[in-house]
């Protein structure tokens, strides 16, 4: 069975650009969890949608935002970029308690 | 709220000899325990979980945990450490989302 994938692995953006991140789960896992990892606040919960419902959400601000289409892939978007958005993000995609992790999509924000 | 926290930044092991990486947490209710681990510039890989049943849980690549309710513990360990175990370990405890400890470098010296 494939793994959770993730688009693009690397992506470099300037500061007020947006970016859209996209993860597709693993096949017949219907919750994707996304996270946020920066060497100074380490792995930080961003939101998790269970059947394109957005099921939970973490302590950012509104400019990360996320949506999850009826396959089950998920996009993530952040917009208007600070230098503090750069970070590995990633996908988690789950069936019951365990989430299984994509490889992160690293975001450089110049 | 419920936390876990990893006292080790580093933990510096010889080849062959025995590891252990600790994790305490704190929560309110059954704890759902896992230990992540990240090699770089990769996602999180899964290791092991608790849910219920046998403190002492049998993981991937020869590592396990045991769960000590009375000092609230689930430290990871392995009998004989490889190089190749070196990389970052992630306690986690799962409420809605998972929440991460912030991870302890293992140096495995050959």
């Amino acid at each position: 069975k494939a793994g959770v994938t993730q688009t693009p692995r690397y992506l470099i953006k300037t500061r007020g650009q947006q970016v859209t991140l996209s993860c597709s789960p693993i096949s017949g896992h219907r919750s994707v969890s996304w996270y946020q990892q920066t060497p100074g606040q380490g792995l930080q919960f961003l939101f998790e949608y269970f059947s394109e419902t957005q099921r939970n959400k973490g302590n950012f601000p509104g400019r990360f935002s996320g949506r999850q289409f009826s396959n089950s892939r998920s996009e993530m978007n952040v917009s208007t970029l600070e230098l503090g958005d750069s970070a590995l993000y990633l996908c988690a995609s789950s069936l019951s308690q365990e989430q299984f992790f994509g490889p992160g999509t690293r975001l450089t924000v110049l | 709220a419920q936390s876990v926290a990893q006292p080790e930044d580093q933990v510096n092991v010889a080849e062959g000899n025995p590891l252990t990486v600790k994790c305490t947490y704190s929560v309110s209710g059954n704890p759902y325990l896992f230990w992540y681990v990240q090699y770089p510039n990769r996602g999180l890989q899964f290791l092991l979980k608790y849910i219920t049943g046998d403190n002492l849980v049998k993981g991937s690549y020869g590592f396990e945990a045991e769960f000590n309710k009375s000092q609230t513990s689930f430290h990871l360990k392995k009998p004989s450490a490889l190089v190749s175990d070196s990389a970052l370990y992630f306690c986690a405890v799962r409420d809605i989302e998972l929440i991460f400890g912030t991870g302890t470098r293992l140096q495995v010296f050959p």
